[in-house]
C-alpha cells in the first residue's frame, strides 16, 4: 500500500503568518490528494481535492499544489479559525489512505 | 442539503459484535460510493472500508479483514458496518462519509467503546 506522511507533525505561527504543510506518497498518485481540515471535536472538513481545487465555500487563503509524490498545503495568512489538523488523503484507488495529520496552533 | 448520520455506536465487551448504520439524505445514494473512516481517541484518521455505488465493490484495511463488513441499501439510502470479535483497538469515533473527489461529505460520528 502507497504511506502519506506528512511534515511537520505540528507548527506554532503567529496570526497573519504564511503557514506551509507537505505530503509526501511514498508512489506517484498523479493530483488524486485532498486536504482536510479538522477543528478540535469537530468533523474533518474537505478543503482541497485534486491537490490544488479549492472546495466550494473554502476561504481563498487555502491553496494546494503538487503532482505525483510531493505536494503542499498552504495558508496565505493564518487566521485564529484555521487552529485545527490538517490531513492529506490519497484517492487514486483503494486504501485511501490519510497522512498522519498536522497540528497548527497560534503562537 | 445532503446529510449522513450514523446510528448504532454504544459500549460493546471485546469479541463482541456491533453494527453502525449511516441513514444518507439530499443526495442520489445509489449513484455514489461510500466509505467508512474510523478515528480513535487522540489520534488521526484511518480509512477503513468502501463500497462501491452497486455494492459489488468493497475494500477493507488489513486491521479489520475479516471482522468487519460494509454493505448497502440502496433501496433504503442507508451504509452499514457489521463488526464483528471486537477489540479494545476498534474503540474509536466511526464516521460514513461520501466518495467523490476525496469525502466531501461526512456524518456526525459513532462512538464504539470496546471495553468489559
Amino acid at each position: 500500500d502507497i504511506q502519506m506522511t506528512q511534515s511537520p507533525s505540528s507548527l506554532s505561527a503567529s496570526v497573519g503568518d504564511k503557514v506551509t504543510i507537505t505530503c509526501r506518497a511514498s508512489q506517484g498518485i498523479d493530483n488524486y490528494l485532498a486536504w482536510y481540515q479538522q477543528r478540535p471535536g469537530k468533523v474533518p472538513n474537505l478543503l482541497i481535492y485534486a491537490a490544488s481545487t479549492l472546495q466550494s465555500g473554502v476561504p481563498s487563503r487555502f491553496s494546494g499544489s503538487g503532482s505525483g509524490t510531493d505536494f503542499t498545503l498552504t495558508i496565505s495568512s493564518l487566521q485564529p479559525e484555521d487552529v485545527a489538523t490538517y490531513y492529506c488523503q490519497k484517492y487514486n484507488s483503494a486504501p485511501w489512505t490519510f497522512g498522519q495529520g498536522t497540528k497548527v496552533e497560534i503562537k | 442539503e445532503v446529510q449522513l448520520v450514523e446510528s448504532g455506536g454504544g459500549l460493546v465487551q471485546p469479541g463482541g459484535s456491533l453494527r453502525l448504520s449511516c441513514a444518507a439524505s439530499g443526495f442520489t445514494f445509489s449513484s455514489y460510493g461510500m466509505h467508512w473512516v474510523r478515528q480513535a481517541p487522540g489520534k488521526g484518521l484511518q480509512y477503513i472500508s468502501g463500497i462501491s455505488s452497486n455494492g459489488d465493490s468493497t475494500y477493507y484495511a488489513s486491521s479489520v479483514r475479516g471482522r468487519f463488513t460494509i454493505s448497502r441499501d440502496n433501496s433504503k439510502n442507508t451504509l452499514y458496518l457489521q463488526m464483528g470479535s471486537l477489540r479494545g483497538e476498534d474503540t474509536a469515533v466511526y464516521y460514513c462519509a461520501r466518495r467523490n473527489s476525496g469525502n466531501d461529505y461526512w456524518g456526525q460520528g459513532a462512538l464504539v467503546t470496546v471495553s468489559s
